[in-house]
C-alpha cells in the first residue's frame, strides 16, 4: 500500500496566491522528494530533502520536513497557471532505495 | 539519449496475452525503477534494479510480472497472461546514485488489456 498520504486531495487557488500541500508518512526514511506530473504522464523531480534537514528552498518552492511528526509540506509561492498539475511526495525508505509515492494533490491555479 | 525513453507509448492487448514493455534509461544511470500508475493514483513501486540485479522486487504484484536488465542498461518489464486489472500506465525511472536518488522518469507506456 502507499505509504505517503497527501492533503488536500485537490486545491484550487487564484494566480498569485500561495499553495501549500502536506504529506505524511509512516516509517523511517532516508529522504523525501516532491514530484510534479502534468496530464497523467512523466513525473518531474522538484526538490529533495534529506532526513537530517528541516527546510529547503528552490526558486518559488519551499519544503519542510518534520521527522518527529513524519510529515512534510510543499509551499509554492506566487502561483502561476502553469503550476496546475498533480504534486506527489515520495519517500525513500531507510536502508535502501525503495520509493513510495502518495496519492497526490491536484492543484488548479486559475488565471 | 537526453532522457529516459519507453516503448511502446501505448499498448492494447487482449486478456491472456503476453506483453513486453521496454525502458531505456539515461546513459550511465546505475539505478532503474519500474512503477505502475492507475488513474487518479500515485505511482506504485514495482521493482528496483541496481546494475543488472533486481535489488528489490517486493512491489511485483504476482508471478505473472517479471523484469530483466541483462546488461545493466535497458530493462524490459514482462507481463504474462495479462488481465484487465493490469491496465495502467507503466512508468520507468532511472537514477544516478551520486545525485541523492533524484529519479528521472520516462513518459510511460499506457497498457490497456481488453
Amino acid at each position: 500500500s502507499q505509504q505517503g498520504e497527501e492533503d488536500p486531495q485537490a486545491l484550487s487557488i487564484q494566480e498569485g496566491e500561495n499553495a501549500t500541500m502536506n504529506c505524511s508518512y509512516k516509517t523511517s526514511i532516508n529522504n523525501l522528494q516532491w514530484y510534479r506530473q502534468n496530464s497523467g504522464r512523466g513525473l518531474v523531480h522538484l526538490i529533495l530533502i534529506r532526513s537530517n534537514e528541516r527546510e529547503k528552498h528552490s526558486g518559488r518552492l519551499r519544503v519542510t520536513l518534520d521527522t518527529s511528526k513524519k510529515s512534510s509540506s510543499l509551499l509554492i509561492t506566487a502561483s502561476r497557471a502553469a503550476d496546475t498539475a498533480s504534486y506527489f511526495c515520495a519517500t525513500v525508505l531507510t536502508g535502501g532505495f525503495k520509493t513510495i509515492f502518495g496519492a497526490g494533490t491536484r492543484l488548479f491555479v486559475k488565471a | 539519449g537526453a532522457g529516459v525513453s519507453q516503448t511502446p507509448s501505448n499498448k492494447v492487448t487482449e486478456k491472456g496475452k503476453y506483453v513486453e514493455l521496454r525502458c531505456d534509461p539515461i546513459s550511465g544511470h546505475t539505478a532503474l525503477y519500474w512503477y505502475r500508475q492507475s488513474l487518479g493514483q500515485g505511482p506504485e513501486f514495482l521493482i528496483y534494479f541496481q546494475g543488472t540485479g533486481a535489488a528489490d522486487d517486493s512491489g511485483l504484484p504476482n508471478d505473472r510480472f517479471f523484469a530483466v536488465r541483462p546488461e545493466g542498461s535497458v530493462s524490459t518489464l514482462k507481463i504474462q497472461r495479462t488481465e484487465r486489472g493490469d491496465s495502467a500506465v507503466y512508468l520507468c525511472a532511472s537514477s544516478s546514485l551520486t545525485r541523492n536518488n533524484e529519479q528521472f522518469f520516462g513518459p510511460g507506456t499506457r497498457l490497456t488489456v481488453l
